[in-house]
């Protein structure tokens, strides 16, 4: 079967550095997403990696091993506005996306 | 105004009785989506559509249908409400023109089936 692991909950300081782990198991692969998700609202678009590295977008960065089947998101000088839900999802040989449970940042004065 | 419409935002409804849960968009989008989440779990496929005439069955569509009355417009029903459809509901658009596929979606639509 198709599976998505991260982390259920993380806690980290304002101005602290954090890094949210995503590992996947799926039938094909055609990119990995990330997005954001605050309490009761709307997912929204962070970042997406196709190739193996990383990708810098100003405080969020985001990493892929795909012969590790592995990717993190990594946010930086932590705001109190970054506690909410991310969200790790893979496209899969059939375009798919297989979505993980999302990881519960909490972010502490 | 949201890009990405979805009407009702919540709605308490019981058991046997059919709802509708609409969305519309306006960003132009020729792809839409029906997903809904419930906690501890991922978002699940229910419904997909690439164009007006197109309908997709998604990982979930069992106790379900929808209708894409025009290229800005994605229905999802529950033909007969039963209580493990309770859920948040959410409605996503896609273009086809672009290589990350990023989905925008609507605001959510909670759903409580008593």
């Amino acid at each position: 079967g198709q599976n998505i692991d991260q982390p259920t909950e993380m806690t980290a300081t304002e101005g602290a550095i954090v890094q949210i782990n995503c590992t996947y198991q799926t039938s094909g692969f055609n990119g990995l997403f990330w997005y954001q998700q605050h309490a009761g609202e709307a997912p929204t678009f962070l970042s997406y990696n196709v190739l193996d590295g990383l990708e810098e977008k100003g405080r969020f960065s985001s990493f892929l091993s795909r012969s590790k089947g592995y990717s993190y998101l990594l946010l930086k000088e932590l705001q109190m506005k970054d506690s909410a839900s991310y969200l790790c999802a893979v496209k899969d040989s059939n375009y798919q996306l297989i979505w993980g449970a999302g990881t519960k940042l909490i972010i502490k004065p | 105004d949201a890009d990405v419409t979805q009407t009702p935002r919540n709605r308490i409804t019981k058991t046997g009785k059919r709802i509708m849960l609409e969305c519309s968009q306006t960003k132009g989008h020729d792809r839409m989506y029906w997903y809904r989440q419930d906690p501890g779990l991922g978002l699940r496929l229910i419904y997909y559509s690439f164009d007006v005439k197109d309908i997709n069955k998604g990982e979930i569509s069992d106790g379900y249908s929808v209708s894409r009355q025009a290229q800005a417009k994605f229905s999802l029903s529950l033909e007969s409400a039963i209580p493990n459809q309770t859920a948040l509901y959410f409605c996503a658009t896609r273009t086809s023109g672009t290589d990350t596929g990023e989905l925008f979606f609507g605001e959510g639509s909670r759903l409580t089936v008593l």
